[in-house]
């Protein structure tokens, strides 16, 4: 596609329930992160995808948090258990080389 | 530890005025910078990347430095307009394919 695409836009979801967000990167990008925003602070790097290599989790804060991305393409976060502090904007981003990235809009997720 | 800080009060230039944003690392020597603009509801876009034997670089209206002794990069946008209005997030290297961001500077350009 033209651009990083994320879905969806927003999320409204009950504690303790279990969500999925899905990330479909510029086409032919091998690098792709995934990261956490909340108000007022920085990018937080929660995981990375390299090719055929395995993934850096080392930025994931619980066990709840997973990812995985199929054929070198899509991605999808999956969060289990929600809770109200994992509300905030979860960012994709994909790149060719690792010195630009392309951000998709995000997805502003709500746990209440 | 590693930290980037970025001033977190909105920055408030007059219309055609140079706005100067300030980004400070400390306790690690990154080989690059970047910075990118980010607008309300919207992912980051990449706008500038400088490298530590870097001094200076420009884009159009956008110039950023790079001062390994400060441990600082300011970033310039000259003859600013009401477009340019965003926020503004500073990133530098951690590791070969890892970014530490700033939280970002909020600019705000008034006519």
């Amino acid at each position: 596609g033209a651009g990083v695409s994320q879905s969806p836009s927003n999320k409204v979801t009950e504690k303790g329930k279990d969500v999925e967000l899905r990330c479909d990167p510029i086409s032919g990008h091998t690098a792709l992160y995934w990261y956490r925003q909340s108000l007022g602070q920085g990018l937080e790097f929660l995981i990375y995808f390299q090719g055929n290599s395995a993934p850096d989790k080392s930025g994931l804060p619980s066990d709840r948090f997973s990812a995985e991305r199929t054929g070198g393409s899509v991605s999808t976060l999956t969060i289990q258990r929600t809770q109200q502090e994992d509300s905030a904007v979860y960012l994709c981003a994909s790149s060719q080389t690792p010195t630009e990235a392309f951000f998709g809009q995000g997805t502003r997720l709500t746990v209440v | 530890s590693q930290k980037i800080e970025q001033n977190s009060e909105a920055l408030n230039i007059q219309e055609g005025k140079t706005a100067t944003l300030t980004c400070n690392y400390t306790n690690y020597s990154p080989a690059y910078l970047q910075w990118y603009r980010q607008d309300p509801g919207r992912g980051p876009v990449f706008l500038l990347l400088i490298r530590e034997n870097e001094k200076e670089k420009r884009k159009e209206r956008l110039k950023v430095t790079f001062d390994t002794t400060l441990k600082q990069s300011l970033f310039h946008i000259t003859a600013s307009q009401p477009a340019d209005s965003a926020t503004y997030l500073c990133a530098s290297q951690k590791s070969n394919y890892q970014l530490i961001w700033g939280a970002g500077t909020k600019l705000i350009i008034k006519p």
